[in-house]
């Protein structure tokens, strides 16, 4: 159980598209998403958080009208990259948690702009 | 100051052997859980074992095992008889309950096992 899918699991873009990542939990009800950055060797920065049905809160430094983020039902939540630069590639893993403490995070998608 | 301190970059152990991954902690919340995730090359997050503040007894999840000392602030993952398959970043991480559900993570460890 506890399964989260990413998709896509990898996308190339143009620089100033807009690229969208979905995250949902396959087999549970994720009243919490969270969506993290990692560079290479590096560790998962947290990005956001968000409530089923409420505005995501940002962490401090992350851009909210530029990382975009929507959690309309229980199962699913979405991250989109606007008017996306090089310097937006990365690793982006979205988890999700339900009743327990435990978070389970997607595969990631790893992000490349051209 | 760092909430969540893994002091060891790299670790290297021979198969069947068993390792010890270091984790300390710092936090004034007396709710709080611990976490350890593995990510393979591939990049998913595998969680692979919790243990709570208030938890008595350490958590054990097959081969691995967390050393809780709460008074030293440690929660050191235990692997036991290593495999090849376990060669990975390990991460831990932690969760304050007046902090909400957001994980803090420790910059990782990485673990390379060989035969």
């Amino acid at each position: 159980g506890a399964v989260v899918s990413q998709h896509p699991s990898r996308v190339i873009c143009k620089s100033g598209t807009s690229v969208k990542i979905e995250c949902r939990s396959l087999d549970f009800q994720a009243t919490t998403m969270f969506w993290y950055r990692q560079f290479p060797k590096k560790s998962l920065m947290l990005m956001a958080t968000s409530n089923e049905g409420s505005k995501a809160t940002y962490e401090q430094g992350v851009e909210k009208d530029k990382f975009l983020i929507n959690h309309a039902s229980l199962t699913l939540s979405t991250l989109t990259v606007t008017s996306a630069h090089p310097e937006d590639s990365s690793f982006y893993i979205c988890s999700a948690s339900g009743h327990t403490d435990t978070q389970y995070f997607g595969p990631g998608t790893r992000l490349t702009v051209l | 100051a760092q909430k969540i301190t893994q002091t060891q970059p790299g670790m290297f152990v021979q198969e069947k052997e068993a390792v010890t991954l270091d984790c300390t902690y710092d936090t004034s919340d007396p709710s709080y859980g611990l976490f350890w995730y593995k990510q393979p090359s591939s990049g998913e997050m595998i969680f692979l074992i919790y243990q709570g503040s208030y938890d008595q007894q350490n958590a054990t999840e097959g081969r691995y095992s967390l050393n809780f000392q709460k008074a030293r602030k440690s929660a050191n993952l235990v692997i036991s008889a290593s495999q090849l398959g376990d060669s990975a970043m390990y991460f831990c991480a932690m969760r304050e309950l007046q902090a909400g559900t957001a994980l803090i993570f420790g910059k990782g460890t990485t673990l390379s096992v060989s035969s």
